[in-house]
């Protein structure tokens, strides 16, 4: 059974550009959370899907949105890239809202920019 | 101030020691979780606590509610043990968003 997969594993982008990342949820659940980590820092939220809507969102500029499809999976989208946006994003899947069980975590997408 | 604040940041051990990593958290929670994540990036999830101790092999994490503090303990350290823990709180009035601590960076050398 295959848990988190994102893609890709590994991007470099241009400053101005704008980005997608993705994510495929553990099969089973149906709730998706996407987080930022910088280098040497603890992941911060970013927001967090469930029946394909934004159910919560952290403390981050309009430039992030995403999406949830009806199979569950997700994307993240960052347009008009920053130096400071480079990171691991990290995708998190997990049953049900609120509350959530069985926490699984990606490897993560690290994208550059440069 | 961090919801959630580890200590140490950087440990290096010698393979066989006795290993404790701490934990501290502001607000209500859920749940606490200590996560381990290896160079790359990946993070698997160890323990999921809301109270009292848990035991998977070596490794032993307990909570205390009322002190608001946790302990990721790991007995006969391994080399293969070198990764960076994070500890992670569920808010309880947040649905199931995570404050995640900043990590320990943990060496265990042969």
């Amino acid at each position: 059974d295959a848990g988190v997969t994102q893609s890709p594993t590994h991007l470099i982008k241009t400053r101005g550009q704008q980005v997608t990342l993705r994510c495929s949820p553990k099969s089973g659940h149906d709730t998706v959370s996407w987080y930022q980590q910088a280098l040497g820092q603890g992941p911060q939220f970013i927001f967090q899907y469930y029946e394909e809507e934004e159910r919560q969102r952290g403390n981050f500029p309009d430039r992030f949105s995403g999406h949830q499809f009806p199979n569950y999976s997700s994307e993240l989208n960052v347009n008009a890239l920053l130096l400071g946006d480079s990171a691991l994003y990290l995708c998190a899947s997990s049953l049900g809202f609120p509350g959530g069980f069985g926490y699984t975590f990606g490897s993560g997408t690290r994208l550059t920019v440069v | 101030k961090n919801e959630v604040e580890q200590s140490p940041q950087n440990l290096t051990a010698q393979e066989g020691e006795f290993i404790t990593i701490n934990c501290s958290y502001s607000v209500g929670i859920s749940a606490l979780h200590w996560l381990q994540q290896h160079p790359g990036g990946g993070i698997v999830s160890l323990f999921m606590l809301s109270s009292g101790k848990k035991k998977h092999g070596r490794l032993i994490a307990t909570i205390n509610i009322q002190e608001k503090h946790s302990s990721l303990h790991i007995t006969a350290s391994h080399p293969r043990d070198s990764a960076v823990y994070i500890c992670a709180v569920r808010r309880g009035d947040t649905g199931n968003q995570f404050y995640f601590g900043t990590g320990t960076s943990l060496t265990v050398i042969p």
